[in-house]
């Protein structure tokens, strides 16, 4: 059973510090890890994708993996009010016969930014 | 462009009646995707299509049944669903299955209510 686990705060962060958000996922053959963001009541919106270890950054984020650890985080830098969101850690591994597999969610962290 | 749509936006039926979900992209991705989204959960794979073929089959229940005509098109055919299956549903698409084309795009949900 794959497992991806989050805590689900509420993470409060001062606007203009650097929120740091985190994930653990069970499955060693995990290949691919996505972060989205989901404001209430919307669909999920991609933040970012890594699939390699080390960091990747665009814009104000930053993804880390480590697959030694099996960890994944997002650091979200000169946080903004809009930031403020629940943020969905998602874990793809290989699907069957090496095809196509869904995404296998963490539970997410609400996250607030405080003016 | 990476607009996944779905209609309708809101949909409530009674337990007997016979409806259908849409999903569209012209993105040319070959693989969509329907989840599942309780409140405050995360949201939960239903279904995989790879290649217009139904590759995943996350043990749902019958009165779900996915169809996909084309590579643009997905649909959702539900039958006499219970009060439970009240949710958000959730469209996605990625250009591919494989590692690194698999990002995967979410449309704007559908919100259904059983009465």
């Amino acid at each position: 059973q794959k497992e991806v686990e989050q805590n689900s705060g509420p993470l409060s962060v001062p606007e203009g510090a650097i929120a740091s958000l985190n994930c653990t996922y069970s499955d060693r053959g995990s290949q691919s890890f996505f972060w989205y963001r989901q404001y209430s009541g919307k669909s999920p919106e991609l933040i970012m994708s890594i699939y390699s270890n080390g960091d990747k950054e665009d814009g104000r984020f930053t993804a880390q993996l480590n697959k030694a650890s099996q960890y994944v985080s997002l650091l979200i830098r000169d946080s903004q009010p809009s930031d403020s969101a629940t943020y969905l850690c998602a874990v793809k591994g290989l699907g069957s016969g090496g095809g196509a597999d869904g995404l296998t969610f963490g539970k997410g962290t609400h996250l607030i930014i405080q003016p | 462009d990476t607009e996944v749509t779905q209609t309708p936006k809101h949909l409530v039926m009674g337990m007997t009646n016979k409806k259908s979900l849409k999903c569209e992209q012209h993105m040319g991705h070959r693989a969509m995707y329907w989840y599942k989204q309780k409140a405050k959960k995360p949201p939960e794979l239903m279904f995989v299509y790879s290649y217009e073929k139904l590759s995943i089959n996350e043990s749902v229940p019958s009165r779900f049944s996915p169809e996909c005509p084309n590579s643009s098109l997905l649909n959702l055919h539900l039958h006499a669903l219970q009060p439970e299956d009240s949710a958000l549903y959730l469209c996605a698409s990625s250009p591919s299955a494989g590692r690194g084309t698999d990002t995967q795009y979410f449309g704007p949900g559908t919100r259904l209510t059983v009465l």
